[in-house]
């Protein structure tokens, strides 16, 4: 049981880069999201997928964007990176609206994002 | 914005129960009371949720005040591994689906 992965688990990135951080699950679920935590702080949504297909900014979408690619993975792109990325970035599903309980969601590892 | 209020930091004796309180006075009716943790540098961890009613599983248990605009997560028998960062949160089922994190409460476990 997997649950959600990502990758990579590190990345250094210079200043303009671009890059894609990959995530997948493998619990069929509707709804994932892409979260990022500076340090010493909460998680802050950057972007979400209830469902396949949609896509909505969360808190803090500037500087990146998503893609749903099928109903298992969600990407995170930075076109340009900036130092104000670093991060740690987390990737997360659930089951979504719909269904006749709610439901938790499930977070992956984590990708450890330096960009000098 | 988070729609929770936390303490900043507890600290709670190794064998004793931990009670981790969270303030959601605007929670609508259709919202759930949510707790996760998430321990050092690791994704957040699902512990419990509740709508109404108190509930309780191998983990923890949750009260919810009747009037909903309060709750307090209890850990009945605090271990060093329960030292973590807790967070409230408040979600609807629906379509926006969104789940905000706050701040959250650094929970200390002392030997």
């Amino acid at each position: 049981n997997a649950g959600v992965t990502q990758t990579p688990k590190f990345q250094v990135l210079k200043t303009g880069q671009s890059m894609t951080l990959q995530c997948a699950q493998d619990m069929n679920h509707n709804s994932m999201y892409w979260y990022r935590q500076d340090p010493g702080m909460g998680l802050r949504l950057i972007y979400y997928s209830a469902s396949e297909g949609t896509t909505d900014k969360g808190e803090v979408p500037n500087g990146y964007n998503v893609s749903r690619l099928n109903k298992r993975e969600f990407s995170l792109r930075l076109e340009s990176a900036a130092p104000s990325q670093t991060s740690v970035y987390f990737c997360a599903s659930s089951e979504g609206f719909g269904f006749g309980d709610s439901t938790e969601a499930f977070f992956g590892q984590g990708t450890r994002l330096t960009v000098v | 914005d988070a729609k929770t209020t936390q303490p900043t930091s507890m600290d709670c004796a190794e064998g004793r129960a931990a009670n981790l309180p969270c303030n959601h006075s605007t929670i609508s009716g259709n919202e759930y009371v949510y707790w996760y943790r998430q321990i050092h540098s690791q994704g957040p961890q699902y512990i419990i949720h509740g709508l109404k009613n108190n509930e309780t599983n191998e983990m923890a248990s949750l009260i919810i005040t009747e009037d909903r605009k309060s709750s307090t997560l209890i850990l009945p028998h605090a271990t060093l591994r329960d030292t973590a960062v807790y967070y409230c949160i408040v979600r609807a089922l629906n379509r926006d689906d969104k789940i905000i994190f706050g701040k959250g409460t650094r929970l200390h476990i002392l030997p």
